[in-house]
């Protein structure tokens, strides 16, 4: 079955970087993108952005463009936001999930990771 | 900037059916959006109802559906349950490997 596994919970202080992988099993990883979706406490979902599986093709949310990173390693079958110059609005649970359309990307998503809770605190 | 519309609240009688819709501020909804609808209770990470306009996902139930309505992308829930209130999102293609969430409606079964 599907599986989206991302790592743990990170305390981060201003200005620094977190990185968030996303470890994909039970389907061929090149074939379907994988997105990066935030969630800020009391509030709703934002699309950040998605990286192609297979070509490692990204697009990213304007709001982010300049401090969002979608990388992916095949090898490994894991997806990785980084997110720069972080800021206390930046506290959120990050989900990776994927999108359903093989081999590119818009219908939405159909597996979801588990979310990773991004504190940025001083 | 075109922002993705959804109904803030809604509420529906145990039984009962409810459509909640997916619009645009700037113009009108259609397949090429490839609308999906998403469930969500606090604390946990989104379920997937819906892809690609009307696309149930796997073991969603029949009482679950997509549509394009008036416009708008349209989920419509039949025999509304205690457990489907929660909250619901939409999100839309918006061409050029972008995508938009809606705002998000409360669903209230009482």
């Amino acid at each position: 079955q599907v599986q989206l596994v991302q790592s743990g919970a990170e305390v981060k202080k201003p200005g620094a970087s977190v990185k968030v992988s996303c470890k994909a099993s039970g389907y061929t990883f090149p074939s379907y993108a994988i997105h990066w979706v935030r969630q800020a406490p009391g509030q709703g979902l934002e699309w950040m952005g998605w990286i192609n599986g297979g070509n490692g093709n990204t697009k990213y949310s304007q709001k982010f463009h300049g401090r969002v990173t979608i990388t992916r390693d095949t090898s490994a079958i894991t997806a990785y936001m980084e997110l720069r110059s972080l800021r206390s609005e930046d506290t959120a649970v990050y989900f990776c999930a994927r999108d359903p359309r093989t081999l590119s990307s818009g219908w939405g998503f159909d597996y979801w990771g588990q979310g990773t809770l991004v504190t940025v605190s001083s | 900037q075109t922002v993705v519309t959804q109904e803030p609240s809604f509420s529906v009688s145990p039984g009962g059916t409810v459509t909640l819709t997916c619009g645009l501020s700037s113009g009108s909804v259609s397949t090429s959006y490839y609308p999906s609808w998403y469930q969500q209770t606090p604390g946990q990470a989104p379920r997937t109802l819906i892809y690609n306009t009307n696309t149930r996902s796997s073991g969603v139930p029949d009482r679950f559906s997509g549509s394009i309505l008036d416009n708008k992308a349209a989920l419509t829930i039949t025999g509304a349950q205690a457990d489907d209130e929660c909250d619901y999102y939409c999100v839309l293609y918006m061409g050029s490997g972008i995508s938009v969430f809606g705002g998000g409606t409360k669903l209230t079964v009482l």
